[in-house]
């Protein structure tokens, strides 16, 4: 059945660099895309990002500068990487299969 | 940015009652929106997509309209199970956007 998983530190420090890792079981990244989106303590969705099956990325324009979404379809693995973080970057980190299918999320504390 | 307004941000529903969540467009997304529900704790479900389309799984009971710029999400009979938070997303062009939540409680 379709799974996805991420994983990563719980914990950055200000000014540091995000790396997550959303692993996926039950479909091919070659013919399915992957999104990350990210939910602060209480508050709304935020569409991150998206890496499409043939390998293109689009980001939300606020991130664009800070943001890298990237794959290795031999590992059936997407990552996220953000830099210059901030504590309003404390947020529970989810990837989707696009549309339908979500991971469990990981939180993820930004604090010195 | 396409903006999604989703309205009422927060409602309350007794039990049986027919509920209605809008979502409005910043302008034409051509149906290509989805709606999610997420109960405290856990990770949005996906209920309804290209504004009309019943995900597998998801009760009969919800149901998604709407065209253009003006969408709607339906709960025809409320029943304890349904609350949580209720999300409009806009797949038209990028980014995409999410709208910012209705709250549905049980009264």
């Amino acid at each position: 059945q379709v799974q996805l998983k991420e994983s990563g530190p719980g914990l950055v420090q200000p000014s540091q660099t995000l790396s997550l890792t959303c692993t996926v079981s039950g479909f091919s990244l070659t013919s399915n895309s992957v999104s990350w989106v990210r939910q602060p303590p209480g508050k709304g969705l935020e569409w991150m990002g998206a890496i499409w099956s043939g390998g293109s990325t689009d980001y939300n324009s606020a991130l664009k500068s800070r943001l890298s979404i990237s794959r290795d379809t031999s590992k059936s693995q997407v990552f996220l990487k953000m830099n210059s973080l901030q504590t309003e970057d404390t947020a529970i980190y989810f990837c989707t299969r696009l549309v339908d299918y979500w991971g469990q999320g990981v939180m993820v504390t930004v604090s010195s | 940015d396409i903006q999604m307004t989703q309205s009422p941000p927060s409602l309350s529903a007794s039990l049986g009652e027919t509920v209605s969540i809008e979502c409005r467009a910043s302008e034409d997304i051509y149906s290509n929106l989805a709606w999610y529900q997420q109960k405290s704790g856990k990770s949005p479900q996906l209920l309804i997509y290209y504004a009309s389309s019943l995900q597998d799984g998801v009760p009969s009971r919800f149901s998604g309209s709407g065209s253009g710029t003006q969408y709607s999400l339906k709960i025809s009979g409320m029943q304890p199970e349904d609350e949580g938070v209720y999300y409009c997303l806009q797949g038209s062009k990028y980014p995409w956007t999410f709208g910012g939540g209705t709250k549905l409680e049980l009264k």
